[in-house]
């Protein structure tokens, strides 16, 4: 079974511009949470959505903004891009959640802003 | 609130030695714990995981931890390093309060001397 898969692999932007990373789950799971890793420090939560609705928010600014479609894929979305959103960006699914459930990752996606 | 401290950023062992990565959390409510190895250009692949019951978890390439209520630590361990098992180390806390938020600690680099 294919595991979790996001696009692009890589992206190149520059300061001020708006950027959307797109996610697909595993089959079957309808959890999908969000991730930013900075260079040389541990994954930091962004959003979590389960069956379309928010179930948590980790402390980003609104620029940051994310929904899940029917399908259980989901959208980052980073408007107003700075330097400092240089990062890879994460996407882990899950089944439905009760917090033991462990998260499986993608490969993430490596954002550079110029 | 939960975190997560990872103690020795780097740790270097040679081929056919003990690992042994240290993880100690703080939760106000019983954690479930979790480690997470990241290679190279790679998302994060779940090693092992902690939620109830037996405190010595196995978990996959070999490694196992324990769970340590009194100390509050999760420490990694591995009989036999090998050359392959080198990369990073996250060790990760979430609990259940509708989301699943992973609180990472900041990693550990293992490097296999050989």
């Amino acid at each position: 079974d294919a595991g979790v898969t996001q696009s692009p692999t890589h992206l190149i932007k520059t300061r001020g511009q708006h950027v959307t990373l797109r996610c697909s789950p595993i089959s079957g799971h309808k959890s999908v949470s969000w991730y930013q890793q900075v260079l040389g420090q541990g994954p930091q939560f962004i959003f979590q959505y389960y069956e379309k609705e928010e179930r948590g928010r980790g402390n980003f600014p609104d620029r940051f903004s994310a929904r899940q479609f029917p399908n259980y894929s989901s959208e980052l979305n980073v408007n107003a891009l700075l330097l400092g959103d240089s990062a890879l960006y994460l996407c882990a699914s899950s089944s439905p959640g009760t917090g033991h459930e462990p998260q499986h990752f993608g490969d993430g996606t490596r954002l550079s802003i110029l | 609130a939960q975190s997560v401290t990872q103690l020795g950023s780097h740790v270097s062992v040679s081929e056919g030695a003990l690992v042994l990565l240290r993880c100690n959390y703080s939760s106000s409510v019983p954690p479930y714990l979790f480690w997470y190895v990241q290679y190279p250009n790679q998302g994060l692949q779940l090693l092992l995981k902690y939620t109830t019951g037996a405190t010595l978890v196995k978990g996959i390439n070999g490694f196992e931890a324990e769970f340590k209520k009194s100390e509050t630590s999760f420490h990694l361990t591995k009989p036999s390093a090998h050359m392959s098992d080198a990369a990073e180390y996250f060790c990760a806390v979430s609990n259940y309060f509708g989301n699943e938020k992973l609180t990472f600690g900041t990693g550990t680099r293992l490097t296999i001397i050989p």
